[in-house]
């Protein structure tokens, strides 16, 4: 079955800087990636995904990036402000169940 | 925007008894899913559910976990005889179409503990 690995596990940034989270994924087959963020006591909700024939997609600050052949692919948060401050999940699907990365909490220091 | 909704937010069972989790997925949804996350660690695919019936589970979703869609709005988790380790956030997710590659949109989960 699919596995994704996801680093780093924290990551802590000044305002304004850009914080970026690495994800990798084992099954060839997954397509569809998309990443959510947890805030303390609510359920994931997702902020951008990438469909497998697509290798970049923005989202004003937000930006994910595929390279299908390596089997990663990536968040990019620009600008960050102390609200993007959580826990942000990447997970990999290929239409069946979906695995989750183990998530990395981001700390946006004002 | 609509919502998959959860209740109970919070639900404290003694060890050995069961539980029931329910959860109201978006109105025109055709795929169902349970996660689980203990504190602290990653989401877990529990189960999914499609056209009555369970399409996948994973592992930890073994005889004590049972899935059913009672009615055309809920759908429940059931833990039979709940352990200790069986405390963590459930999380109900739904998605309109599964071949499309859709979103799954997560409810804010149930807190179960286990005394």
């Amino acid at each position: 079955g699919e596995n994704v690995e996801q680093h780093p596990s924290t990551l802590s940034v000044q305002e304004g800087d850009s914080a970026v989270i690495k994800c990798t994924y084992s099954d060839s087959a997954s397509n569809y990636f998309p990443w959510y963020k947890q805030e303390l006591g609510k359920g994931p909700q997702l902020i951008i995904d990438i469909r497998s024939n697509v290798g970049e997609k923005k989202d004003q600050r937000i930006a994910v990036t595929l390279n299908k052949t390596a089997k990663h692919f990536s968040l990019h948060i620009t600008e960050t402000q102390p609200e993007d401050s959580a826990v942000y999940f990447c997970a990999a699907t290929n239409n069946n169940d979906m695995r989750f990365g183990a998530g990395t909490r981001l700390t946006v220091k004002p | 925007e609509p919502e998959v909704t959860q209740t109970p937010s919070h639900q404290v069972t003694q060890m050995g008894q069961e539980v029931i989790l329910r959860c109201v997925p978006i109105s025109n949804h055709l795929y169902f899913y349970w996660y689980r996350q203990i504190l602290g660690q990653k989401v877990e695919f529990l189960v999914s559910f499609y056209n009555n019936e369970i399409s996948e589970k994973s592992e930890i979703f073994d005889d004590q976990f049972s899935v059913e869609r009672p009615d055309g709005s809920n759908f429940t988790l059931k833990i039979r005889s709940t352990k200790l380790e069986d405390s963590a956030m459930y999380f109900c997710a739904s998605r309109l179409d599964r071949g499309a590659r859709q979103p799954q949109h997560f409810g804010d989960g149930t807190r179960l503990s286990i005394l």
